[in-house]
C-alpha cells in the first residue's frame, strides 16, 4: 500500500491564484482530513470527510474548500490564495473517527503565498 | 479554552540515554491520546496511544504515562538514537466532542 500520497510537494503561488491539492489513500479508509500546520503551533483542522459526498468543517476552513467524490480521494481546494494561507499542508485518513483512531499521514505540500 | 503543549520546547539528549518528551492537556473530557513523530519534511507518524482507562502502555523503546489527575501524558524514549530525532507531537481526543487538539510538538535532538 501506497498510504496517503499527497501533490504536488511544493508549490508558489501569487496572490490570488487559485489551485488544488490532491490527496489519495488506498487503504478503503473512510475517514479524511485535512490540517495546516504552522510553524511551532500544532496542526489545525481545516476540513474533514466521514465518507464519499460528505464534508465538513473543521477549525480553520475560510479560504478553502473541499469535495469527496470517490472514497479515495479527497482535493482541497485555494480559490483566492491569500498570504495566510502559506503553510504545510497534511492530509490524513482513519478507519473510524478522529476521536478513536489514530490517523495516516501523507508527506505534505509546502504552499507558499507570495 | 482547550489546549494541548502551547509552547515548542526543545530536548537535546546524548545517544544511549533516554528520552522524557511531556505534555500538558487541558480537557478533562479527552479519552484517547496520542503520541506521533514527525521527521523533517515529512508528515507526523503514529508512535504510540493510549486511552484514558489506562495509565500506562509500553511499545518497542517506547512508554507512554498518562496522570489524567494532573491532565500530563509524557513519552519516553528508551536507549534514544540519532533516528529518534524529530518533532513529536501529542494529540488528545475526544469521544464526546469528537475532536482532536494536536499540540505544537516537542524537537528531540539526539548528539551522537
Amino acid at each position: 500500500n501506497a498510504g496517503v500520497t499527497q501533490t504536488p510537494k511544493f508549490r508558489i503561488l501569487k496572490i490570488g491564484q487559485s489551485m488544488t491539492l490532491q490527496c489519495a489513500q488506498d487503504m478503503n479508509h473512510n475517514y479524511m482530513y485535512w490540517y495546516r500546520q504552522d510553524p511551532g503551533m500544532g496542526l489545525k483542522l481545516i476540513y474533514y470527510s466521514v465518507g464519499a459526498g460528505i464534508t465538513d468543517k473543521g477549525e480553520v476552513p475560510n479560504g478553502y474548500n473541499v469535495s469527496r467524490s470517490t472514497t479515495e480521494d479527497f482535493p482541497l481546494r485555494l480559490e483566492l490564495a491569500a498570504p495566510s494561507q502559506t503553510s504545510v499542508y497534511f492530509c490524513a485518513s482513519s478507519s473510524f473517527g478522529q476521536s478513536t483512531d489514530t490517523q495516516y499521514f501523507g508527506p505534505g505540500t509546502r504552499l507558499t503565498v507570495l | 479554552g482547550e489546549s494541548v503543549g502551547l509552547h515548542l520546547p526543545t530536548l537535546s539528549v546524548q545517544e544511549g540515554d533516554n528520552s522524557i518528551i511531556n505534555c500538558a492537556y487541558s480537557n478533562s473530557a479527552s479519552d484517547y491520546f496520542i503520541w506521533y513523530k514527525q521527521e523533517s519534511g515529512k508528515g507526523p507518524q503514529f508512535i504510540i496511544d493510549i486511552r484514558s482507562n489506562m495509565d500506562k502502555r509500553q511499545g518497542q523503546r517506547v512508554t507512554v504515562l498518562l496522570n489524567k489527575t494532573v491532565k500530563h501524558l509524557s513519552l519516553q524514549i528508551a536507549a534514544t538514537q540519532p533516528g529518534d530525532s524529530a518533532v513529536y507531537f501529542c494529540a488528545e481526543n475526544s469521544l464526546i466532542n469528537d475532536k482532536v487538539i494536536f499540540g505544537p510538538g516537542t524537537s528531540l535532538s539526539v548528539i551522537p
